[in-house]
Order: structure tokens, then C-alpha cells, then sequence
């Protein structure tokens, strides 16, 4: 059974400090990884999707890598700002119908 | 266009009455989920559906129930409800095949 974990659980940075959000999962039979962003009482928005063949994916001040074989992704955002503040959660796709949630990285980012 | 779409976006409802959230896409895409959100805010998959194959999470109690009447809608239907139910639905969908998932602005569930 896939199982997902996002390291640290919370994270509090001054604002412009570069960052990087950890997720981890046990199978590496993966097709995709899918990065998403929760504000508090919102639904999920996507930011950025990397494909099993692929190794990084950007967009803007996001960077996503992914390491499937040591069962590895990182999301690296560069010069953050008080407007990222969010929930910030990493989910495996696998096989054809199957999306398997970390459990969350709370990032405050101080003015 | 709201990609995905729940409602309602608030319910409250008395223990032991049946009700349903309702999902709608209009992304052409061919697989739909169910997810509950708990109060720890981690998403565990209830349900993923496709017009081929329902796959249900055995942990899922069979109060719960998946209905879709066509490609674009999976509605939830739950009977008998109780005080643990209490939490935020998500509806997402994507294309089969490992596609990008959106997910709706979610449903969320108080019960009394």
C-alpha cells in the first residue's frame, strides 16, 4: 500500500528566504506526482505535475523535483512571500485511478 | 467556468438522516474521486470511479455510497449519518491515465 509523508509537518520562514518542502513514498511505481496548495477553508489548487519520466517541473518561484527511484520529491520555493502562507500538499498517482495524499507541510511566511 | 464543482457548500444535518453532495465537471475527463477531510487535515481517498471501474476504499463504511448518472457527475450519498462523519468532502476528477487532478471547492459536513 502507497504511503505518503511530507517533512517537516509545519514550517515558519521571514519572508524572501528560500525553501524546500519534502514528500516521500514507499512504492516507487508511481505514474505522476502532483504538488498542491491549500488555503485555510479552500479547496486544493494544483502547482505543478511532474510525470514519472520526468525529473523536475517549474513554474515561476516553484521548483518540483522528483527522484522516483529513492522515492523522493522536493518543492523549492525561491524568494518567498508572506502570500504563500498555506498548506502545501504532495499526491502519488498510481496506476491508472489511484491518488495517494501526504499529510502536509503548514508554511508561514513572516513579513 | 468552475472546473469542478460541489454542492452544497455547507451542511448541516441531525445524526441518522440520509443526504447527498453533488459533483459536477466539465473538464471531459473520464475518472472522479471522493475524498474526506478530517479535522487533522489529511485527505484520505474514499473513492475513485471511472465509467469502467469503482475502486472503494475498504476502510469506507457502506453508508457510503458512490452514484454517477453520467461522465461529468459522481454524487455522494450518505445514510444514516453520524457525529464522525463531520468533516470536508473533496470531489476531484481527472483524465485516466495519470492526468493532472482538480479538485472541487469542497463540502463541508457538520452533523448534530
Amino acid at each position: 500500500k502507497q504511503e505518503v509523508t511530507q517533512i517537516p509537518a509545519a514550517l515558519s520562514v521571514p519572508e524572501g528566504e528560500n525553501l524546500v518542502l519534502n514528500c516521500s513514498f514507499t512504492d516507487s511505481a508511481i505514474y505522476n506526482l502532483q504538488w498542491f496548495r491549500q488555503d485555510p477553508g479552500k479547496g486544493l489548487t494544483s502547482l505543478l505535475l511532474i510525470q514519472s519520466s520526468q525529473r523536475e517541473q517549474t513554474s515561476g518561484r516553484l521548483n518540483a523535483s522528483l527522484d522516483k527511484s529513492s522515492g523522493r520529491s522536493t518543492l523549492y520555493i525561491a524568494a518567498s512571500q508572506p502570500g504563500d502562507s498555506a498548506t502545501y500538499l504532495c499526491a502519488v498517482g498510481t496506476g491508472a485511478n489511484n491518488l495517494f495524499f501526504g499529510t502536509g507541510t503548514r508554511l508561514t511566511v513572516i513579513p | 467556468d468552475t472546473a469542478v464543482s460541489q454542492t452544497p457548500k455547507y451542511l448541516v444535518t441531525q445524526m441518522g438522516n440520509d443526504k447527498s453532495i453533488k459533483c459536477e465537471q466539465n473538464l471531459g475527463h473520464d475518472t472522479m474521486y471522493w475524498y474526506k477531510q478530517d479535522s487533522k487535515k489529511f485527505l484520505k481517498i474514499m473513492f475513485s470511479y471511472n465509467n469502467k471501474e469503482l475502486i472503494i476504499n475498504e476502510t469506507v463504511p457502506n453508508r457510503f455510497s458512490p452514484k454517477s448518472p453520467d461522465k461529468a457527475h459522481l454524487n455522494l450519498h450518505i445514510n444514516s449519518l453520524e457525529l464522525g462523519d463531520s468533516a470536508v468532502y473533496f470531489c476531484a476528477s481527472r483524465r485516466t491515465g495519470g492526468t493532472e487532478a482538480f479538485f472541487g471547492q469542497g463540502t463541508r459536513l457538520t452533523v448534530v
